[in-house]
């Protein structure tokens, strides 16, 4: 199946620091990526749904001036925790649908990124 | 809004067969998932269905009744490696995926 890989796989940061998550699918495009978040015991909640050269569109709730996303290329999506706080130690979690179709139209998931902030 | 339950826990034995129902109110239908999730690790791809009727796939199968707003994941011979959680996705009609909480199943020897 597609493969989408996620980086960094683990991240401990002081609290009021920034980290940058990266998504890339890596042998297919892929015009949107979704961003999820995971706490423990839970299930995936969807943050935002990135878009290949435009904004992103983010869930009520959440705060995009927070949680920065970019999505520069057909192949990449980054999402930045600014000014993270302990609250928001969290597994973060990308993935992506084959823009082409050559799939059921399934999400292709990254391996996630367990953010601890301190 | 969407509306996906599932039950929190199964325990079952290895060899058994194991039965995961999803039930779904949501915005419109493009297809249901069936995801498998191993503690700390990331989802992983187990069944598609978006006609009525069941899909099989080896020792997995996965059901869907759209009009009753019903699915299931059947697993059977289970085997201890089949100890996780099974998560119920569905597709909105603007193609967003929304999880349910999961099924944590444990298979006990």
């Amino acid at each position: 199946g597609a493969v989408v890989s996620q980086h960094p796989s683990r991240v401990i940061c002081k609290s009021g620091t920034s980290v940058k998550i990266e998504c890339r699918s890596l042998d297919f495009q892929a015009t949107t990526m979704f961003w999820y978040r995971q706490f423990p015991k839970q299930s995936l909640m969807l943050m935002a749904t990135s878009n290949e050269g435009s904004k992103a569109t983010y869930e009520q709730g959440v705060e995009k001036d927070k949680f920065l996303i970019n999505h520069a290329s057909l192949t990449l999506s980054t999402l930045t925790v600014t000014s993270a706080h302990p609250e928001d130690s969290s597994f973060y979690i990308c993935s992506a649908r084959d823009s082409e179709g050559h799939s059921t139209g399934e999400l292709f998931f990254g391996e996630g990124s367990r953010l601890t902030v301190l | 809004g969407q509306n996906i339950d599932q039950p929190t826990e199964m325990t079952a034995t290895e060899g058994a067969i194991v039965q995961i129902n999803c039930t779904y109110q949501t915005s419109g239908f493009n297809g249901l998932f069936w995801y498998q999730q191993h503690a700390g690790e990331a989802p992983t791809f187990l069944s598609y269905n978006v006609l009525d009727g069941l899909e099989e796939k080896g020792r997995f199968s996965s059901f869907l009744s759209r009009s009753k707003g019903y699915s299931y994941l059947l697993l059977k011979e289970l085997q201890m490696k089949d100890s996780a959680s099974y998560l119920c996705a569905v597709y909105s009609h603007d193609y967003k995926l929304s999880f349910g909480a999961g099924t944590t199943v444990t298979v006990r020897a």
